[in-house]
């Protein structure tokens, strides 16, 4: 089965400090993962993607994603967070036998970033 | 260049009835996608369609359809409400819909079943 799990359901983090949010997926196929960011009323936004190539992938915001497929992980990082970072992170993956997934994405549950003044 | 734009925003409605969903894709878009996002279930896929064609499915009732006009324009419907169906349904757009096209999403359309 594809699955995508966001190990963290929950992540608080001070202003100025690091954060991790972390997503594993399980997928025996071609994969390509999305972060997507949501705030309070409104739709998903693009964060980054990893397609192929590197696997250090940069995205809006300050943001980063490793891609490491022997511990099929993507992990979502940024060095230092603001308080305009709060928001619920979804990590995404589109896979399926065919190598395209029409529109379709497995979603994490979600994980709530809160920054603390 | 305009995002994608879900009307209308706010929906609140009673058991038994329907309800139509609208979704104007970014310019240039021709595949559209729907999800359903609940505090309990998440983000689940409800269907896409490419060029006024349904080319993928999630596992939904047959309550739930939709359909695409020839300007990628996208409607969904839902019959028969039920009180389960109170959701934020978002609309994404992309060039062709596969996993190398990036989803962009509305800003959602918010149901209430009562």
């Amino acid at each position: 089965a594809q699955s995508v799990t966001q190990l963290d359901s929950q992540v608080p983090v001070f202003e100025e400090a690091p954060v991790e949010l972390r997503c594993n997926y399980s997928s025996s196929v071609s994969v390509y993962l999305f972060w997507y960011v949501q705030y309070p009323n409104q739709g998903l936004q693009l964060l980054l993607k990893y397609l192929s190539g590197s696997t250090l992938v940069k995205g809006i915001n300050g943001f980063e994603a490793e891609f490491n497929k022997s511990q099929t992980s993507f992990h979502l990082r940024k060095p230092s967070v603001h308080i305009s970072d709060t928001a619920e992170y979804f990590c995404a993956g589109a896979m399926d036998s065919r190598g395209t997934s029409y529109g379709k994405l497995t979603f994490g549950q979600g994980t709530i970033l809160t920054v603390h003044p | 260049k305009a995002g994608v734009t879900q009307t209308p925003r706010y929906l609140i409605k009673t058991r038994g009835q329907q309800v139509t969903l609208s979704c104007s894709p970014i310019s240039g878009h021709r595949s559209v996608s729907w999800y359903q996002q609940t505090p309990g279930q998440g983000l689940q896929f409800l269907f896409e369609y490419f060029s006024e064609t349904q080319r993928n499915k999630g596992n939904f009732p047959g309550r739930f359809s939709g359909r695409q006009f020839s300007n990628s324009r996208s409607e969904m419907n839902v019959s028969t409400l039920e009180l389960g169906d109170s959701a934020l349904y978002l609309c994404a757009s992309s060039l062709a819909g596969g996993g190398l096209s990036p989803l962009h999403f509305g800003n959602g359309t918010r149901l209430t079943v009562t």
